[in-house]
């Protein structure tokens, strides 16, 4: 059971574009949702994140957009730039304390063309 | 560089085998989480520990287990090793105020291949 999905493997975007990775969920008590990018040979990155109480959370380049009555999270880079090419995970924690166990979707992988 | 630290980066063994992957925390961080990424496919949580008491239980196998020192630093040891085995094994930390709710700070990987 999928509980955090991201339906698009890859996405191609040009240099200086927006590039918009999007993100479902099915457990409407999911309390947080966090944004991890992964280099080759690297550990995750946090990127962003974004309370379930909140509809959007903004750092920089990178904004975090929550959908609650749709069950969707999608995160906005603008400019994209060729070192954004990552794969980018969706994460989401279950409601019970600030240390929770994270649940991911399987990753897009983000390849920015100059 | 997110401070944790994880031996050693690449481990090839032979099915039957077991192994023992090692994870260092943050400088203050209490919690420890193990995570499995399998290819293609996203992260799977293992198990979390908290100030060397188990906290949280994932899809771990009974193979697997995992303990959490009085130092923090951590250890997920593999046993009857598979070749569904083989993965990357990522060890993250938490627990220090950082501004950011759950924030997880990920380990290199252990890359473990089962031949």
């Amino acid at each position: 059971d999928q509980q955090v999905k991201q339906n698009s493997p890859s996405l191609s975007v040009q240099e200086g574009r927006i590039s918009i990775l999007n993100c479902d969920y099915t457990n409407s008590m999911f309390d947080y949702f966090l944004w991890y990018k992964k280099y080759p040979a690297e550990g995750p990155t946090f990127l962003i994140s974004i309370s379930s109480i909140k509809d959007k959370n903004e750092d920089g380049r990178f904004t975090v957009f929550l959908n609650k009555s749709a069950k969707h999270l999608s995160l906005h880079i603008v400019p994209s730039q060729p070192g954004d090419s990552a794969v980018y995970f969706c994460a989401a924690s279950p409601p019970g304390g600030a240390t929770n166990k994270l649940i991911f979707g399987t990753g897009t992988l983000l390849a920015v063309q100059p | 560089d997110s401070g944790v630290t994880q031996t050693p980066k690449h481990l090839i063994t032979a099915t039957g085998q077991r192994v023992t992957l090692r994870c260092s925390p943050r400088s203050g961080d209490l919690s420890v989480y193990w995570y499995q990424q399998s290819l293609d496919q996203g992260l799977q949580f293992l198990i979390q520990y908290y100030n060397g008491e188990e906290r949280a239980k994932g899809n771990i196998l009974e193979r697997f287990s995992a303990q959490q020192f009085p130092d923090l630093h951590s250890e997920l040891n593999l046993s009857s090793l598979e070749l569904g085995d083989s993965a990357l094994y990522f060890c993250a930390s938490s627990g220090r105020t950082s501004g950011s709710y759950n924030e997880q700070f990920f380990g290199p990987g252990t890359r473990l291949t089962v031949l």
